[in-house]
């Protein structure tokens, strides 16, 4: 998991409820991401992130938002309007500098009640 | 957009056969490939990578290949053994703008026979 960490490992949230996940990254890296995966599918990509204080829509992103505060920080706000929020959701993040390799967390599985 | 198929879905192993999971990418952009190893519950772990100037890569009992003219690359695991049971994820990755892409497969889940 290398210097990616995320909290937490497991959430349970009602419906109508907003959720924040966290993510934390030691690594120095610029770019951050966050994904989502469903069982028998790849990850699909919710919002990224390229510097501090910026960060794009990715393939998924109703009903989620974050931000990027601080380089090291990218939380993702699972929002009442995600209409079926139970999933394993992923953050990554990737060097600078030619570097396309992206690093992944340990992940957290949020679960709608 | 890219598009990446992942083939099989679950495979099945002896310990000490050899595995070979493979995808195609539509776009012939994609320049960089890499395989990922993600244990139940946990993150994807990246095992080995390629980029798109080279045709083959190995690494100890992993090994990828890459056929640009085709769209398609492959991982061959050698030697299976009980600890290499997980999901592998390939993906193609396209430096657009200075932003990447990273398109997944949908995953093939390994398993290894003792």
């Amino acid at each position: 998991d290398g210097g990616i960490t995320q909290s937490p490992k497991y959430l349970f949230r009602k419906e109508g409820q907003n959720v924040t996940l966290s993510c934390e990254q030691n690594l120095n890296h610029d770019a951050m991401y966050w994904y989502r995966q469903d069982p028998g599918q790849g990850l699909r990509l919710i919002y990224y992130s390229q510097i501090v204080n910026d960060f794009q829509k990715g393939d998924i992103a109703e009903g989620y938002s974050v931000s990027r505060e601080k380089k090291e920080s990218f939380p993702l706000t699972v929002t009442s309007a995600q209409k079926n929020p139970t999933a394993f959701y992923l953050c990554a993040s990737k060097g600078s500098g030619g570097v396309d390799t992206q690093y992944f967390g340990p992940g957290t599985r949020l679960t709608v009640l | 957009g890219e598009n990446v198929e992942q083939h099989p879905s679950t495979l099945s192993v002896q310990e000490g056969d050899s595995a070979v999971i493979k995808c195609t990418y539509s776009d012939s952009a994609s320049n960089y490939f890499p395989w990922y190893k993600q244990e139940l519950g946990k993150g994807p772990q990246l095992i080995i990578d390629i980029r798109s100037n080279v045709g083959e890569k190995k690494d100890q009992r992993i090994a990828v290949t890459l056929n640009k003219t085709a769209k398609h690359f492959s991982l061959h695991i050698t030697e299976t053994q009980p600890e290499d049971s997980a999901v592998y994820f390939c993906a193609a990755s396209i430096n657009s703008g200075g932003y990447q892409k990273v398109t997944f497969g949908t995953g093939t889940k390994l398993q290894v026979i003792p």
